[in-house]
């Protein structure tokens, strides 16, 4: 069955360490994004990715890398920088087939900093 | 950053009772508006995707309508059951904006017995 792999579920880190958060998508999909949430607030875009090799900054960027090098794979690294790491993080696809995109989702990684 | 809000942040409703939550966002270069229910523990699962204004589009004992000139869409649940729980997220797309989901900060529904 096609859809997006985030892996793991939950992951602890120490303060100051940089960690990657993994997604993965096999649905053929051009566009992969990553959001976070946080308690009270919506979803909030960090970086998408329209096209391999090519990324852009979403609202809240600042202490987050991105690397697109292959179409399926999208990982996210949170850094030392980012200063509110703990969070939920949601990664999604989507495509255009001529129409509206098409979303899909995967079912996030709660990342804890400690 | 867009704005984009939905109300109530919350609502508790009783097993058959129906119910109806709203999204605002800017009308302006709107392009599409997306809206999803996220159970806990679960993927975002997509309802509706709405363009024109006065769109209403139905899905079993849900649906939502669109206007595009005063930017807002309403949901509404009809006989609400346990299993429609859940936070319905909307997300309007702006044109330019390439194909990004800007998301509302939700709805959080409980159905209760």
């Amino acid at each position: 069955d096609g859809g997006i792999t985030q892996s793991p579920k939950y992951l602890f880190r120490k303060e100051g360490q940089n960690v990657t958060l993994s997604c993965e998508q096999n649905l053929n999909h051009d566009a992969m994004y990553w959001y976070r949430q946080d308690p009270g607030q919506g979803l909030r875009l960090i970086y998408y990715s329209q096209i391999v090799n090519d990324f852009q900054k979403g609202d809240i960027a600042e202490g987050y890398s991105v690397s697109r090098e292959k179409k399926e794979s999208f990982p996210l690294t949170v850094t030392s920088a980012q200063k509110n790491p703990t969070a939920f993080y949601l990664c999604a696809s989507s495509i255009r087939t001529g129409g509206d995109p098409i979303y899909t989702f995967g079912s996030g990684t709660r990342l804890t900093v400690v | 950053i867009l704005n984009v809000e939905q109300s109530p942040q919350s609502l508790h409703v009783q097993e058959g009772d129906s119910t109806n939550f709203t999204c605002s966002f800017p009308s302006s270069n709107f392009y599409a508006l997306h809206w999803y229910r996220w159970e806990t523990a679960k993927s975002p699962e997509a309802l509706f995707v709405m363009t024109l204004n006065g769109d209403e589009k139905k899905k079993g004992r849900i649906s939502a309508t669109l206007n595009t000139k005063e930017g807002y869409s309403y949901l509404y649940i009809k006989g609400s059951q346990p299993e429609d729980s859940a936070t319905y997220l909307c997300a309007p797309i702006l044109t330019g904006g390439g194909n990004k989901l800007t998301f509302g900060t939700g709805t959080q529904l409980k159905v209760e017995l």
